[in-house]
């Protein structure tokens, strides 16, 4: 099946900072997401973005499908934006009718 | 107002039980699907439907049974819980058409299923 490995796996900042995370994968896509997962459990879906660049205030993310990656920008970076960010995909050709997850990275903003 | 909505958010219970978590979606997605997260944070799939209907079954025990009484709702049954079992469950829901899926996926809050 597809593999999504994502980068790096831990990061600590200073609020205020900016960062890009990174997502790589294996095959061709037709479905890509980014999810936060916050420190109380809940997973919210920050862009659906199989191809193209999209921004939402601080955060923004491009995905170059023909390169397999995927990179989420986080600028000005807040001690809310801790928690686990989850890249995940869905292979457009084969039988693969599922979103695969990386394993994630871990943010930890500090005040 | 809440779009994907899942109980109990805790299920504390001991070996040997049975247990269902039920959830619910008011988005209009016909797709719908439970995810079990490990200790290690790791998602994974482990059954969808498409308006009713079984499309993905990963390799999840039998005890494990899924059931969906209309497009809105998707319920997981647990019997004979192990300690194996522990982890968070999530269901979400997207659009999609048979096989396909189309656009974001929605989670719900997840249930946290302790076994003691």
């Amino acid at each position: 099946g597809i593999q999504v490995e994502q980068s790096p796996p831990d990061l600590i900042l200073q609020e205020g900072a900016n960062s890009t995370l990174r997502c790589n994968f294996s095959d061709s896509v037709n479905n890509l997401q980014w999810f936060h997962q916050n420190p109380w459990g809940q997973l919210i879906n920050l862009f659906y973005i199989p191809s193209g660049t999209k921004q939402n205030g601080r955060l923004s993310a491009t995905t170059v499908a023909t390169e397999r990656y995927s990179l989420l920008y986080i600028s000005s970076s807040q001690t809310t934006d801790s928690g686990v960010y989850f890249c995940a995909v869905k292979n457009s050709g084969g039988s693969n009718y599922k979103l695969t997850f990386g394993k994630g990275t871990l943010l930890t903003v500090n005040p | 107002d809440t779009a994907v909505s899942q109980t109990p958010k805790y299920l504390v219970t001991q070996m040997g039980n049975d247990k269902s978590i039920k959830c619910e979606q008011n988005l209009g997605h016909d797709t719908m699907y439970w995810y079990k997260q490990d200790s290690k944070k790791f998602l994974k799939i482990m059954f969808s439907y498409n308006n009713k209907e079984l499309i993905i079954n990963e390799t999840v025990p039998n005890r494990f049974s899924p059931k969906s009484p209309d497009k809105a709702h998707l319920n997981l049954h647990i019997n004979s819980l192990e300690l194996g079992d522990s982890a968070v469950y999530f269901c979400a829901s997207s659009h999609g058409e048979g096989r396909a899926i189309f656009g974001p996926q929605h989670f719900g809050d997840g249930t946290r299923l302790s076994i003691l």
